[in-house]
């Protein structure tokens, strides 16, 4: 089974220019989440994705980030502009519900291996 | 919000050695996880842990899931020179997850 694939692994950019990461998740999982991990700090919850919807954007810095996620699959996470301190790895992770019947493996996330951004 | 504090911060321990490290927290969770990061890599899954007092094994890596729901602890037994990695405690609360700071392990060869 594929992982969740993301792309690019590396940008470098500029201050005040804009950037975009792209996310397929794990094939059936409805649930798909953006973290952003600056270094020496764990994953923080930018937003979060059910289906086609956002369940969760509490976190996201909404003057310059967004999110789209058109077609319930793949997803996209711009920054426009950006700032000196969005320099981090932005990470994508999937889950196969929100809610399981089961309660157990269903909201078990699973993590690509992220996109380094650095902006200067 | 709700935080984790992980400890210890790093650890760099002899090849053989068994290891410990574990998540505190002054909220509940339903659910903790471990995942190990390495360097240019995303977090992967180690151990899940769903119920109060569980413990589990993952080979030489063994969990449990605090009385209390509210910490977790992970060893590592006989550790090789591919434990090294960032090492996170993850609580998950419905389908919110929260990360500690990590544990960064050395494993001198």
């Amino acid at each position: 089974e594929a992982g969740v694939a993301q792309s690019p692994r590396y940008k470098i950019i500029e201050k005040r220019q804009s950037v975009a990461f792209w996310c397929n998740p794990i094939s059936g999982h409805a649930t798909l989440y953006w973290y952003q991990q600056i270094l020496g700090q764990g994953p923080k919850l930018l937003i979060q994705f059910q289906n086609n919807g956002v369940v969760d954007d509490s976190q996201l810095p909404k003057d310059r980030f967004s999110a789209e996620r058109l077609k319930g699959v793949d997803s996209t996470l711009k920054i426009q502009p950006a700032k000196l301190e969005d320099s981090a790895v932005y990470l994508c992770a999937s889950s196969l519900d929100r809610i399981s019947r089961s309660g157990r493996a269903g909201n078990i996330q699973y993590f690509g291996a992220g996109t380094r951004l650095s902006v200067l | 919000g709700q935080q984790l504090n992980q400890s210890p911060q790093s650890m760099f321990i002899q090849e053989g050695e068994d290891v410990s490290m574990n998540c505190t927290s002054s909220s509940i969770f339903n659910t903790w996880l471990w995942y190990k990061q390495d360097p240019g890599e995303g977090p992967v899954l180690l151990i899940a842990l769903y119920k109060a007092g569980e413990l589990t094994s993952n080979g030489r890596l063994t969990a449990q899931f605090g009385i209390t729901r509210k910490d977790s602890f992970l060893n590592i037994s006989a550790s090789i020179p591919s434990d090294v990695g960032i090492y996170f405690c993850a609580g998950l609360y419905g389908n919110k997850l929260v990360f500690g700071a990590g544990t960064i392990l050395r494993v001198k060869s």
